[in-house]
């Protein structure tokens, strides 16, 4: 099993720009997790997904968007970069049924630069 | 609004010596993991634990929940410099219905000199 990919690992925007983190795991989660993670502050929560079809919003959501088409692949959207989304973006999978979840497993994480 | 707090933020300490990180959180869970993380690197899940008065050893390292007291410990024994890494307790606010949301502490930073 590959885990958790993330993709690109790193990616540079210019401010107001758009763009994609891809993130796919291939051990049949259905819980998945965006954090990003900023100096002296941890990861925080942005957006979740209990499995296909539903998401769910986090701590800090605002300007993310996320969808669930597949239990594979939850990709984050960047709908206008902005300098304060500078950070490094992880995603996270774990096994849940019937409510009880399980420890996340993170992918390798996405280094972001918006200029 | 849960709030996970680590102390000491920074740790400097000699290879041999013994120390242990808190872990204190502000809204009843049972439900609580450490993660090492590698300048870099992604996080590494260390322990999971699940019930009050868990206690988790893996080598040098072991961790431990209280929850009435809502707080952590992860204790180091006789550290070795491979021991140096930023160290998250992650608290998890598990609903049945909307899933696990975990909450991290600001982390600790661990030195082990020679």
């Amino acid at each position: 099993n590959a885990g958790v990919t993330q993709t690109p690992k790193f990616q540079v925007l210019k401010t107001g720009q758009s763009m994609t983190l891809q993130c796919a795991q291939d051990m049949n989660h259905e819980y998945m997790s965006w954090y990003r993670q900023d100096p002296g502050m941890g990861l925080r929560l942005i957006h979740y997904s209990v499995g296909a079809g539903i998401t769910d919003q986090g701590e800090v959501p605002n300007g993310y968007n996320v969808s669930r088409s597949t239990t594979e692949d939850f990709p984050l959207r960047l709908l206008s970069a902005a300098p304060s989304q500078t950070s490094v973006y992880f995603c996270a999978s774990s096994y849940s049924r019937g409510g009880s979840y399980n420890e996340q497993f993170f992918g390798p994480g996405t280094r972001l630069t918006v200029l | 609004e849960l709030k996970v707090e680590q102390n000491p933020l920074f740790l400097s300490m000699q290879e041999g010596k013994n120390y242990t990180i808190y872990c204190n959180y502000s809204t009843t869970s049972d439900r609580l993991y450490w993660y090492r993380q590698d300048p870099g690197k992604s996080l590494e899940s260390l322990f999971v634990l699940l019930s009050n008065g868990a206690v988790k050893q893996e080598g040098r390292l072991m961790a431990s929940l209280d929850t009435k007291a809502r707080l952590s410990t992860l204790h180091i024994t006789a550290a070795v410099h491979d021991l140096s890494a930023t160290y998250f307790c992650a608290v998890d606010l598990l609903k049945e219905t909307s899933g696990s949301r975990l909450t991290f502490g600001e982390g600790t930073q661990l030195t082990v000199n020679p």
